[in-house]
């Protein structure tokens, strides 16, 4: 149980347009979800809070007019990419949380490798 | 602040020779705490965590991890790696009742045959 999956797993888009990832937990519903990102050879990045029904908490430096989050349901959160430019390539994970194992906990996506060119 | 660090950077050692990575937490309260593996091009996987009871966890892939309140550490040990742990270990702590993840920088594992 608790997997979380994520769409596309890989995405290369043109710089200037817009990408959308999913993030949808399979087996269980989240009332949290999380976007990170993460640079080559680095740690993982908390860009915000994705809370269900509600407006997304940012990370400070976190452009929100440039990551749009939606969290339009208990087992999906997306998180939209505007305007992409190269900088913007990098590996975006989600998670989402969950008490399935008696306390809160996060489960992770496999990751969404962006390349803008 | 919150926070997690991790003492190594980068560790090179031989297949069949034993590992520890340090991980240490700045927590205000009871923390729970985790380890993850990322191989090569590959996504998270959880490897252990602690929550409560027995400070020593067992993980997957024969990692183990042992957590000592009064040094505030969590540091996670192999006795005996193979080339395949050649990977980025990333400790993590979160206060309990909450979701919010602090990771620590990461250390590079290399494992050479």
């Amino acid at each position: 149980g608790a997997v979380v999956s994520q769409h596309p797993s890989w995405v290369i888009c043109k710089s200037g347009t817009s990408v959308k990832i999913e993030c949808r937990s399979l087996d269980f519903q989240a009332t949290t979800m999380f976007w990170y990102r993460q640079f080559p050879k680095q740690s993982l990045m908390l860009m915000a809070t994705s809370n269900e029904g509600s407006k997304a908490t940012y990370e400070q430096g976190v452009e929100k007019d440039k990551f749009l989050i939606n969290h339009a349901s208990l087992t999906l959160s997306t998180l939209t990419v505007t305007s992409a430019h190269p900088e913007d390539s990098s590996f975006y994970i989600c998670s989402a949380g969950t008490t399935l194992s008696g306390v809160r906990e996060q489960y992770f996506g496999p990751g969404t490798r962006l390349t803008v060119t | 602040a919150q926070s997690v660090s991790q003492h190594n950077h980068h560790v090179i050692l031989s297949e069949a020779a034993s590992l520890e990575l340090g991980c240490n937490y700045s927590y205000g309260g009871t923390v729970n705490l985790f380890w993850y593996v990322q191989y090569p091009g590959q996504h998270l996987q959880l490897l252990l965590k602690y929550f409560s009871g027995d400070p020593l966890v067992k993980g997957i892939k024969g990692f183990e991890a042992e957590f000592i309140k009064s040094k505030f550490s969590f540091n996670l040990r192999k006795p005996s790696v193979q080339w395949s742990d050649t990977a980025e270990y990333f400790c993590a702590a979160a206060g309990r009742g909450d979701y919010k993840l602090s990771f620590g920088a990461g250390t590079t594992v290399t494992v050479r045959a």
